[in-house]
């Protein structure tokens, strides 16, 4: 049973380009999370999706920052412009909510180099 | 508020002695507390999990209490060994759709 996927594993760009961060959930589940991991903040949450829809963006530190959730097997987080500031380690989670559990499952995550 | 207060920040222990960790919120809606390690480079998993109509529940050497009128819960690993050093984070589910909120997280070092 396939986990939370993300791609790229690593990704190094140049201050200015556009980064794409992609996310294909466990088949099954309906609720999809963006983290952002940094040493000084610690996790933070971006914004999460149930059923596609984005529920709570309140995360999303600018407007640099959006998601999309096309359909239910796949997310992007996308920062344009980038900045040395987002530089970091992002974690794509889902979830089956409805269910007898709440748990979250975390993808490996992708490191991010602006440089 | 939303957050969750997790103490220690940094926790360094000899391999066989225990190891606590505690959590506090403040919404009394809080249902679901599940605790994650997170090993150098890995992801976040989760190692147990609590819900708010039990006080306690443990996992061979782990176990994970929970006070919700103090609105605490702590983690405890006994006879720790070196593979248990990580960050521990813990969290709270609210009443919105799941939303993860996670606490700071503890070093955990445990010495051979």
């Amino acid at each position: 049973d396939a986990g939370v996927i993300q791609s790229p594993r690593h990704e190094v760009t140049e201050m200015g380009q556009e980064v794409t961060l992609r996310c294909k959930p466990i088949s099954g589940h309906n609720s999809l999370f963006w983290y952002r991991q940094t040493m000084m903040r610690g996790l933070e949450l971006l914004i999460y999706f149930n059923n596609n829809v984005p529920i709570d963006d309140s995360g999303m530190p600018e407007d640099r920052f959006s998601a999309k959730m096309p359909n239910a097997s796949f997310s992007t987080l996308k920062i344009q412009p980038s900045e040395p500031r987002d530089s970091a380690v992002y974690f794509c989670a889902s979830r089956h909510s409805g269910g007898n559990t709440d748990t979250q499952y975390f993808g490996p995550g992708t490191r991010l180099t602006v440089l | 508020g939303e957050n969750v207060e997790q103490h220690p920040s940094t926790l360094s222990v000899q391999e066989g002695d225990s190891a606590v960790i505690k959590c506090t919120y403040s919404d009394s809606a809080s249902n679901y507390f599940p605790w994650y390690k997170q090993e150098l480079g890995k992801r976040p998993q989760l190692i147990i999990d609590i819900r708010s109509n039990v006080g306690e529940k443990k996992d061979q050497r782990i176990a994970v209490t929970l006070n919700k009128t103090a609105k605490h819960f702590s983690l405890h690993i006994t006879e720790t060994q070196p593979e248990d050093s990580a960050v521990y984070f813990c969290a709270r589910v609210g009443s919105t759709l799941g939303r993860l909120y996670f606490g700071r997280g503890t070093q955990l070092t445990v010495w051979p």
